[in-house]
């Protein structure tokens, strides 16, 4: 299996764009999440979906943030307009049971100047 | 509410000794506790996870974890460590009022430093 796939691996982009990360879970899973690391707040969850539908999305810092599952093999986060304290690591993560552990990609850093 | 501590941001120590990484937990049932570990520009790998069972869980890479209940701990630890064992690790716990989804709530996690 490839594993959890996120694009792109680096994103540099000037405060006010629009960026959209993406995931691809692994085949068979039901669960998607999305994180935000930074050295200030670490580890954050900004939202995850079950069977493509948004269960908790209280972590999203702001309307700023959206994010979407259309189906069960991808994922879409997106900051409009971005700023520059959005620069951070996003991760997605998938899993497949209630006490499986979670399968992390590679993240995404995004860089807003 | 649920929360996970790791005392230490960092803990150094000599390749060939063992290793010690502290969690401490709250939770108000029965946890689901997770170790994770963070290469540089790498996501997380799940180490090892305590449901039920043995107080002792063994993991990957030589890893291995101690619940104790009454300390409301899961340090992990690994005989003798090796300069690859340099990371970041976290420690996790499920959160409970998450239902029958598996949110984690993860800790502040601590580097660990293998000096030849």
């Amino acid at each position: 299996d490839a594993g959890v796939i996120q694009s792109p691996r680096h994103e540099v982009t000037e405060m006010g764009q629009e960026v959209t990360l993406r995931c691809k879970p692994i085949s068979g899973h039901n669960s998607l999440f999305w994180y935000r690391q930074t050295m200030m707040r670490g580890l954050e969850l900004l939202i995850y979906f079950n069977n493509n539908v948004p269960i908790d999305d209280s972590g999203m810092p702001e309307d700023r943030f959206s994010a979407k599952m259309p189906n069960a093999s991808f994922s879409t986060l997106k900051i409009q307009p971005s700023e520059p304290r959005d620069s951070a690591v996003y991760f997605c993560a998938s899993s497949d049971r209630v006490r499986s552990p979670l399968h992390f990609g590679n993240g995404t850093r995004l860089t807003v100047t | 509410a649920q929360s996970v501590a790791q005392p230490e941001d960092q803990v150094n120590v000599a390749e060939g000794n063992p290793l010690t990484v502290k969690c401490t937990y709250s939770v108000s049932g029965n946890p689901y506790l997770f170790w994770y570990v963070q290469y540089p520009n790498r996501g997380l790998q799940f180490l090892l996870k305590y449901i039920t069972g043995d107080n002792l869980v063994k993991g990957s890479y030589g890893f291995e974890a101690e619940f104790n209940k009454s300390q409301t701990s899961f340090h992990l630890k690994k005989p003798s460590a090796l300069v690859s064992d340099s990371a970041l690790y976290f420690c996790a716990v499920r959160d409970e009022v998450s239902g029958g989804y598996n949110k984690l709530i993860f800790g502040a996690g601590t580097r660990l430093a293998v000096h030849p």
